[in-house]
């Protein structure tokens, strides 16, 4: 079956730094891809969606020039957390959404952010 | 708006035991309501699905119903195994099937002793 990896699947990082976090789709490829973000004890929350080629769309209250994400291509979809804050730490999920009007979500395994 | 409550975990049973995870939605419109299960170390996969008033998913052994006159989609299993220990979110998509804008609830961590 299909299968999004998701890299790292946890990262340590000091405050102020910048961190990638890598979604991969790895036997299709996926035209549009999701971040989710999930607080302890909390709903997993939509980010942002990316659609390989253009410009990802944020919503309501995410900062697009923090957490910048990249579609450069139909199976890779890349997220960096810029200038990390202990309140950005996280768990972070991709999913991705196969092409030619299939209607199925796959979702990484998730990444595992510990700002210090 | 659009939302998802499901009941906070853990839940530990033992093996063999009725597994009940209550979740109830507010929404506008007419949404579809999904159960995903994330086994430990995997992503979320989706366990079953229901796109309109009376329908009931099924998968597994674990059936869920679209309850409208409750907004709810109860997840159930008869007989629970030590396999089916894992994370379930109830979740909705407000645009009648489509599964890009899934609106999720916290998880309930599913602990099955043997």
């Amino acid at each position: 079956g299909a299968v999004v990896s998701q890299h790292p699947s946890w990262v340590i990082c000091k405050s102020g730094t910048s961190v990638k976090i890598e979604c991969r789709s790895l036997d299709f490829q996926a035209t549009t891809m999701f971040w989710y973000r999930q607080f302890p004890k909390q709903s997993l929350m939509l980010m942002a969606t990316s659609n390989e080629g253009s410009k990802a769309t944020y919503e309501q209250g995410v900062e697009k020039d923090k957490f910048l994400i990249n579609h450069a291509s139909l199976t890779l979809s890349t997220l960096t957390v810029t200038s990390a804050h202990p309140e950005d730490s996280s768990f972070y999920i991709c999913s991705a959404q196969q092409g030619g009007g299939a209607n199925v979500l796959t979702f990484g395994a998730g990444s595992r952010l510990t700002v210090l | 708006g659009n939302s998802v409550t499901q009941m906070e975990g853990p839940v530990t049973l033992s093996e063999e035991a009725f597994l009940t995870i209550n979740c109830t939605y507010t929404a506008t419109g007419y949404p579809s309501l999904f159960w995903y299960v994330q086994y430990p170390g995997e992503g979320l996969q989706l366990l079953l699905k229901a796109t309109k008033a009376d329908d009931k998913g099924s998968n597994k052994g674990f059936e869920a119903t679209y309850r409208k006159e409750t907004t709810s989609f109860h997840l159930e299993k008869g007989s629970v195994q030590v396999s089916d220990s894992a994370v379930y979110f109830c979740a909705l998509s407000p645009y009648g099937g489509a599964t890009n804008k899934l609106i999720f609830g916290t998880g309930t961590l599913l602990a099955v002793q043997p």
